[in-house]
């Protein structure tokens, strides 16, 4: 079975600062990755995605990640942090074989941006 | 185009109880997930409909259960509801079923039960 496992519970960093938000993915021949935000007392909205391509992928909001198939790991990163990316992150993937939309997400990462 | 949207957004339950919860899809999307939240498991998936049929059912009891109507808008009932129920209930609606689809959540129904 497909899981995910993020490596930081909380990562606690300044604003204007740097962040890498890991994660990382059970094998399978073929998998889709994704990375979600939940903002306080709202549903998940999605930065990014990795289907195929190029293991660079660009998001929202000045997000982006990099698919690394041999490490198994989707890692996310920001150049430069405001506050407003206080929230908590979770990385998913998707059974890439079968048609269904099923999702498995790990258990989260809080982002906490200090001023 | 408007979002997800899920009602009610709060309710409160006695153990025992049943519970109905609703969600609406953005116009055009065929399909509807529901996931369940908690801080002790994280996001748990519930079930997929997509055309009124379940395509997918996660590991959760049978009292849960779900349905999906002609107009692609979705319910989830769980039955004889146990302290453990209390959660956000998430909604997710795409366009059609299959991992290269984008998934839209909604804002979540919060269940308490007491």
């Amino acid at each position: 079975a497909q899981s995910v496992t993020q490596l930081d519970s909380q990562v606690p960093v300044f604003e204007e600062a740097p962040v890498e938000l890991r994660c990382n993915y059970s094998s399978s021949v073929s998998v889709y990755l994704f990375w979600y935000v939940q903002y306080p007392n709202q549903g998940l909205q999605l930065l990014l995605k990795y289907l195929s391509g190029s293991t660079l992928v660009k998001g929202i909001n000045g997000f982006e990640a990099e698919f690394n198939k041999s490490q198994t790991s989707f890692h996310l990163r920001k150049p430069s942090v405001h506050i407003s990316d206080t929230a908590e992150y979770f990385c998913a993937v998707s059974d890439g074989s079968g048609n269904t939309g099923k999702l498995i997400f790990g258990q989260g990462t809080t982002l906490q941006v200090k001023p | 185009k408007a979002g997800v949207t899920q009602t009610p957004r709060y309710l409160i339950k006695t153990r025992g109880q049943q519970v109905t919860l609703s969600c609406s899809p953005i116009s055009g999307h065929r399909s509807v997930s529901w996931y369940q939240q908690t801080p002790g498991q994280g996001l748990q998936f519930l079930f997929e409909y997509f055309s009124e049929t379940q395509r997918n059912k996660g590991n959760f009891p049978g009292r849960f259960s779900g349905r999906q109507f002609s107009n692609s808008r979705s319910e989830m009932n769980v039955s004889t509801l146990e302290l453990g129920d209390s959660a956000l209930y998430l909604c997710a609606s795409s366009l059609s079923s299959g991992p290269s689809y984008e998934q839209y959540f909604g804002p979540g129904t919060r269940l308490t039960v007491t």
